[in-house]
């Protein structure tokens, strides 16, 4: 049973236009939700976190968006840019359990 | 940049070998965790800690074992390896509290079993 659904799977985008990505959990005892981005060769790294009491964090180009009662979160990257050309992962998760990962957005960002 | 290592980066290795993967982190995180990653595919928990003698199964089966003797190290171990086990091994760490579950992953282990 996958408890983060994310979508969509890939994602080309224009360079200077809106990147969009979704997930949806299950869980309703998650409180942390953090998106991960992901060079090939690399090991993820945090992009940008949220806690379930905002609606809404933005970190310069990228803003989380958070529907508590739809169970959803959302990645917005504005401008986006070639370098953003990366692979996406939302997760959700909780003090005393491990995270759980969506199953990633690859990200291409045409010049 | 995060204090979490993992060697080596790469190792290729014959069926039937017994191989460990080091992972090693200084920021006294107490849960440490282990994913299995296919190229730019999804991230499979493996095996996961909560802190030293604590060691629980991830959510995919795997036919590795794991030992968490000092809070800074989380070596993975394979008795044999096989060539289905080939892809790559990523090592986290994060703390155990509300707030502070930000989790550090190092560089990976790329293993190819031939």
């Amino acid at each position: 049973q996958q408890q983060v659904k994310q979508s969509p799977q890939s994602l080309i985008v224009q360079k200077g236009g809106i990147s969009i990505i979704n997930c949806a959990y299950e869980n309703t005892a998650f409180d942390y939700f953090p998106w991960y981005q992901q060079f090939p060769g690399k090991g993820p790294a945090l992009l940008i976190a949220i806690r379930p009491d905002v609606s809404e964090k933005k970190e310069g180009r990228f803003t989380i968006s958070f529907n508590k009662s739809a169970k959803q979160f959302s990645l917005h990257i504005m401008d986006s840019q070639p370098g953003d050309s990366a692979t996406y992962f939302c997760a959700a998760g909780q003090a005393g359990t491990a995270l759980i990962f969506g199953k990633g957005t690859t990200l291409s960002v045409s010049s | 940049e995060a204090d979490i290592y993992q060697t080596p980066r790469y190792l290729v290795i014959g069926t039937g070998k017994k191989i460990t993967l080091e992972c090693s982190q200084t920021m006294g995180h107490d849960k440490m965790y282990w994913y299995q990653q296919d190229p730019g595919m999804e991230l499979h928990l493996i095996h996961y800690s909560y802190g030293v003698n604590s060691t629980e199964k991830g959510d995919l089966s795997s036919e590795s074992t794991v030992s968490r003797i000092r809070t800074e190290h989380f070596p993975l171990t394979l008795e044999s390896a096989r060539p289905s086990h080939t892809s790559q091994y990523l090592c986290a760490s994060s703390e155990n509290r509300p707030g502070h579950l930000q989790a550090f992953f190092g560089q990976g282990t790329r293993l190819t079993v031939v």
